[in-house]
Parts: C-alpha cells; sequence; structure tokens
C-alpha cells in the first residue's frame, strides 16, 4: 500500500531563517506531489506541483521554491522565512487530477 | 470568482439529524469530484468521491449535477464523531490541478 511522509511534524523557526521541509511517498511510481500551505482557519493554498523529477510548476509567487530530486521526493524550501510563511504545510500524491489526492500528516510552522 | 464555493458554516446539529452539505464549482474542464473531511489540526482525509450517478456509503450520500456545476454531500443519522470540516475538491484535465472549497465546519451536539 501506498504510505506519505512528512517531516518535521512541528517547527518554530525566527523571521530570515531558512526552510526544508521534505515530502516522501512509498509504494508507487511517478506520482503526481503538491505542496500546498493553509492558514489559521483558512481552505488549502496550492503552492506547487510537479508531475515528474526536476518537472516544478510554481502557482503562488512568493520567497518559497520547491524541488524534485526524486521521484518520489519532494522537497519545499525557503532561504529567508517571512512571518506570512506561518501556517501548515501539506503535501499530497496523486496518479493523475482524475484520481483523489492523498495527504501526509503534515507540518506545522511558526515563523516568529 | 473562486474555482470551488462553499458555504463555511458552521453547522450546528443535534445528533441524529440530516445536514446538507453544497458546493459549486466555476471550471467547466472539471472532471473529478470529492468530499474530503478535515479534523482539527489534522490532513484532509478522503470521504468520498463523487460520480456522476450519484453515490452512496452507509450515511454518507454524494450527487453531482454537471449541468448545474455544483456537487452535494448529505449525511444522515449525524453521529458526534461527524463533527469536522467537509472540503469539497475538484479535480481539473488542465494541468494537473486540484481546486478545493474553504470548507464547511459541522458541530454535531448530543
Amino acid at each position: 500500500s501506498q504510505t506519505i511522509h512528512q517531516w518535521p511534524a512541528t517547527l518554530v523557526q525566527p523571521v530570515g531563517s531558512p526552510l526544508s521541509l521534505e515530502c516522501t511517498v512509498e509504494g508507487t511510481s511517478n506520482p503526481n506531489l503538491y505542496w500546498y500551505r493553509q492558514a489559521a482557519g483558512r481552505g488549502l493554498q496550492l503552492l506547487f506541483y510537479s508531475v515528474g523529477i526536476g518537472q516544478i510548476s510554481s502557482e503562488v509567487p512568493q520567497n518559497l521554491s520547491a524541488s524534485r530530486p526524486q521521484d518520489r521526493q519532494f522537497i519545499l524550501s525557503s532561504k529567508k522565512l517571512l512571518l506570512s510563511d506561518s501556517g501548515f504545510y501539506l503535501c499530497a500524491w496523486t496518479v493523475s487530477s482524475y484520481n483523489e489526492q492523498f495527504f501526509g500528516p503534515g507540518t506545522r510552522l511558526t515563523v516568529l | 470568482r473562486k474555482e470551488v464555493e462553499q458555504d463555511p458554516g458552521p453547522f450546528n446539529v443535534p445528533e441524529g439529524a440530516t445536514v446538507a452539505f453544497n458546493c459549486t464549482y466555476s471550471n467547466s474542464a472539471s472532471q473529478s469530484f470529492f468530499w474530503y473531511r478535515q479534523d482539527c489540526r489534522k490532513e484532509p482525509k478522503l470521504l468520498m468521491s463523487v460520480y456522476s450517478s450519484g453515490n452512496e456509503d452507509g450515511r454518507f450520500t454524494a450527487q453531482l449535477n454537471r449541468a448545474s456545476q455544483y456537487i452535494s454531500l448529505l449525511i444522515r443519522d449525524s453521529k458526534l464523531s461527524d463533527s469536522a470540516t467537509y472540503l469539497c475538491v475538484v479535480g481539473v484535465r488542465t494541468g494537473n490541478q486540484f481546486y478545493f472549497g474553504t470548507g464547511t465546519s459541522l458541530t454535531v451536539i448530543p
């Protein structure tokens, strides 16, 4: 069966510090991968998605970037965090947009 | 205009009640439809996919109206454990993307 992992589960970082969040998927090949952010009491905002290694599409221009160095690994990064980067970061995978997405447990980021 | 719109609620209903949520979508290229459930501070989890002919899973019934571009979820005989936020999700052909509603909050009261 397929599983999706995210780490860390929680993170508290000062403004201006770098960020690296990792997501890995097991039990499937060539998944579509997604990074979402959910601010407190808000809906999910799509940040990046990837349909293959090295292929990244950005939905929201900001100080975040994403990379997919391996088929089942998706990384979200920032060189300098802003206060507005605080939120619940969710990684998800799917076979295609015709199929349901499966979410990782998420990383709760607080920028102080 | 938002891609997917939901009434945010909150819906506060007594145990045993029937409650219905609606969701509208704007993209005519939408090809897949889902309801997710999200508990507080947790990730969304798939509740059910929504098929053109409508589908039922126990106490839950989902319907799709492509002509009017809306999706519905009916919960019968509400349980305390049904308390959560329900997200309407639409998948589109172009770009392998999904669009999420902001969610409808449900609290089932004893």
